[in-house]
């Protein structure tokens, strides 16, 4: 079935270091690919999306490019800062229009 | 702005006790969801719903059932709660459409003790 794979976390990172976290998903056609962020106590929020191949979406300095040759998603920042500490969630539509996440991925930024 | 609204932050209840979650859209979306989230497990599934009165089983649906009599409202239902049941709730909308991203209210935790 439908699915979403994400790097385990935490991931420890140093203020203005270089982020990735990766993520694949099963290829059932060309589903619209999301990244959502949940920073401590709250719901989730969209942090950017991509709806086709080779799309790249971005928002607040992190990056997303839709690749469908290796079915991935992998979300970049180029310099990360503490208030990016939060956890974030790949997620893909499905056939039925329903999300599917990925099991989520901390990360902490120290200062 | 899009607006969900779950009714509690926290909320403590008994085992055995019938636990009802509120939630509450502003934007005249068409799906509403309802997911648990676990630590390592991510966002589960428990029921969804793509109309008024229309309701559809997640992936987890076992002791839990929903209600939707008006468009902007979804409720979950605890039939009986356990203390698997323990978790945070996090309730969902988006408007019909491949592309649109899904829109989620600032989530419940519920203990069962």
């Amino acid at each position: 079935g439908d699915s979403v794979t994400q790097m385990e976390g935490p991931v420890t990172l140093s203020e203005e270091a270089f982020l990735t976290i990766n993520c694949t998903y099963t290829a059932t056609g060309y589903p619209s690919l999301f990244w959502y962020v949940q920073y401590p106590g709250e719901g989730l929020q969209l942090l950017l999306k991509a709806t086709k191949a080779d799309d790249k979406g971005s928002n607040k300095g992190f990056e997303a490019t839709y690749r469908k040759e290796t079915t991935s998603f992998h979300l970049e920042k180029g310099s990360v800062q503490v208030s990016d500490s939060a956890v974030y969630f790949c997620a893909r539509m499905d056939s039925s229009y329903k999300l599917i996440f990925g099991s989520g991925t901390r990360l902490l930024v120290r200062p | 702005d899009v607006k969900v609204t779950q009714s509690s932050r926290y909320l403590v209840k008994r085992t055995g006790e019938k636990v009802f979650l509120e939630c509450v859209q502003d934007m005249d979306h068409e799906n509403m969801f309802w997911y648990r989230q676990d630590p390592g497990l991510g966002l589960r599934l428990i029921y969804f719903s793509y109309d008024v009165k229309m309701k559809e089983k997640g992936d987890i649906p076992e002791g839990y059932s929903v209600s939707r009599e008006k468009k902007e409202r979804f409720s979950l239902i605890l039939e009986s709660a356990s203390t698997n049941q323990t978790s945070m709730y996090l309730c969902a909308s988006r408007p019909g459409g491949v592309e649109t991203e899904a829109f989620f209210g600032q989530g419940t935790r519920l203990t069962v003790v």
